[in-house]
């Protein structure tokens, strides 16, 4: 069974950059699709982006040059950072396998 | 980018009830191979967020025969017959049809 469980601090200073680890079990990330949603507060979510199984990614064009999406097949593992924060990116970020499989989500507040 | 409408913030039933959650696409989500790229999400506080039906009306392994997606073109209903305790939750739909994917508002199914 694939798990998957977000990481990473819980408060970021704007202007800085957001970074998340998702640590994958269960599955080789070297298969399927990863992506990266969000959860803002009021409930909206937003798909954010994926790393596919060669290493080619797909971003949501509302986040720009902001967002990179990245992995460690060594580890299982794949990455999330936005950089040039602001109080509308604190939301409560999800990893997931393909859009079928998801993390349990990490509350990332974005305050001075 | 598509955007998916779920009229209903909120709704509210009875254990033993049916009830209907229903997502309007601003175009047909139906692509050259038949099929519907729509989906449909259940979201419980402390729980993973758990894919429930995909292509409308595929339920996912293990998901009970009580979830019921129908729907096509840009109409699209979830239906939960016999509403369990354990179905209170928010509902989502989802298009992967066209990049950026994107969300439907929510619907928070709500005991009377």
């Amino acid at each position: 069974e694939v798990q998957l469980q977000e990481s990473g601090p819980g408060l970021v200073k704007p202007s800085q950059s957001l970074s998340l680890t998702c640590s994958v079990t269960g599955y080789s990330i070297t298969s399927n699709y990863w992506g990266w949603i969000r959860k803002f507060p009021g409930n909206k979510m937003e798909w954010m982006g994926y790393i596919s199984y060669s290493g080619s990614t797909s971003y949501n064009p509302s986040l720009k040059s902001r967002i990179s999406i990245t992995r460690d097949t060594s580890k299982n593992q794949f990455f999330l950072q936005l950089n040039s924060v602001t109080t509308e990116d604190t939301a409560t970020y999800y990893c997931a396998k393909g859009m079928d499989a998801w993390g349990q989500g990490a509350s990332v507040t974005v305050s001075s | 980018q598509i955007t998916l409408t779920q009229q209903a913030e909120s709704l509210w039933v009875s254990p033993g009830e049916k009830v209907s959650i229903t997502c309007r696409a601003s175009q047909s989500l139906l692509y050259t191979d038949g099929k519907h790229y729509l989906s449909w999400y259940q979201q419980r506080p402390g729980q993973t967020t758990k894919a429930l039906i995909y292509h409308a009306s595929i339920r996912t392994d293990g998901v009970p025969t009580r979830f019921i997606g129908s729907g096509s073109g840009t109409e699209f209903t979830l239906s939960i017959e016999d509403v369990q305790p354990e179905d209170i939750a928010l509902y989502y739909c989802l298009q992967t049809l066209k990049k950026p994917w994107t969300f439907g508002g929510g619907t928070k199914l709500e005991l009377k």
